[in-house]
């Protein structure tokens, strides 16, 4: 079993505020990272896929950063708004070959107050 | 682009019975089809993969004869949960992906066994 863990589980911040969030996975066998945000009655959405270690992506608002040799990513959002209110996931694939498989974390649910 | 419908997306049923949900790649070719679980407060469980044509790969716990599983075209996958029970009461959400590794999600199907 893979043990792909974000935190924190949950968090509330205000409008306007800046927050980060963490994927640890296992190091070995990397094969890429995804990042996936999941707003309430709506499908998961891609963010970002990584490959490589150093890894940073960005997008509007928000970023992500690739350790595969500790096995962590983060994902900031800069100036929060309402509208990203939602579960972020991050999901982890194992890779050798021509096999790969893929682990989801529990993800960490953001709350934006305006 | 790369939109995945899921159909339906609530279904209560009596036990005993089979429940049949379908996904859908609307406007790309999906090689790849995976069929997730979701327990409450849980993660994503990957249930199975499923290529075009041939027969799925189940996850290690997943029965497959339980689980029916079919792919019949590049734009459809049929997951039928057969035989059902209150405990197979649970989220199921379906993903695919073309040739790159980003997988892109249905809305999911609420199931619930009485």
């Amino acid at each position: 079993i893979l043990n792909v863990e974000q935190s924190p589980q949950s968090l509330h911040v205000q409008e306007g505020d800046s927050t980060n969030f963490t994927c640890s996975f296992p190091s070995s066998n990397f094969y890429a990272l995804h990042w996936y945000r999941w707003e309430t009655a709506k499908s998961p959405e891609a963010l970002f896929v990584m490959t490589l270690n150093g890894d940073e992506k960005k997008k509007g608002r928000i970023s992500a950063t690739l350790n595969t040799k500790e096995g962590y990513s983060y994902l900031y959002i800069k100036g929060s708004q309402p509208e990203d209110s939602a579960t972020y996931l991050c999901a982890f694939t194992k890779g050798s070959g021509g096999y790969q498989k893929v682990t989801f974390g529990t993800g960490t649910k953001l709350q934006v107050i305006p | 682009g790369a939109v995945v419908s899921q159909h339906p997306s609530r279904v209560i049923c009596k036990s005993g019975t089979s429940v049949k949900i379908e996904c859908r790649s609307l406007d790309f070719q999906a090689t790849t089809m995976f069929w997730y679980r979701q327990f409450p407060k849980q993660s994503l469980m990957l249930m199975a993969t499923s290529n075009e044509g041939s027969k799925a790969t189940y996850e290690q716990g997943v029965e497959k004869d339980k689980f029916l599983i079919n792919h019949a075209s590049l734009t459809l996958s049929t997951l039928t949960v057969t035989s059902a029970h209150p405990e197979d009461s649970s989220f199921y959400i379906c993903s695919a992906s073309r040739t790159t590794d980003t997988q892109y999600f249905g809305p999911g199907t609420r199931l619930t066994v009485l």
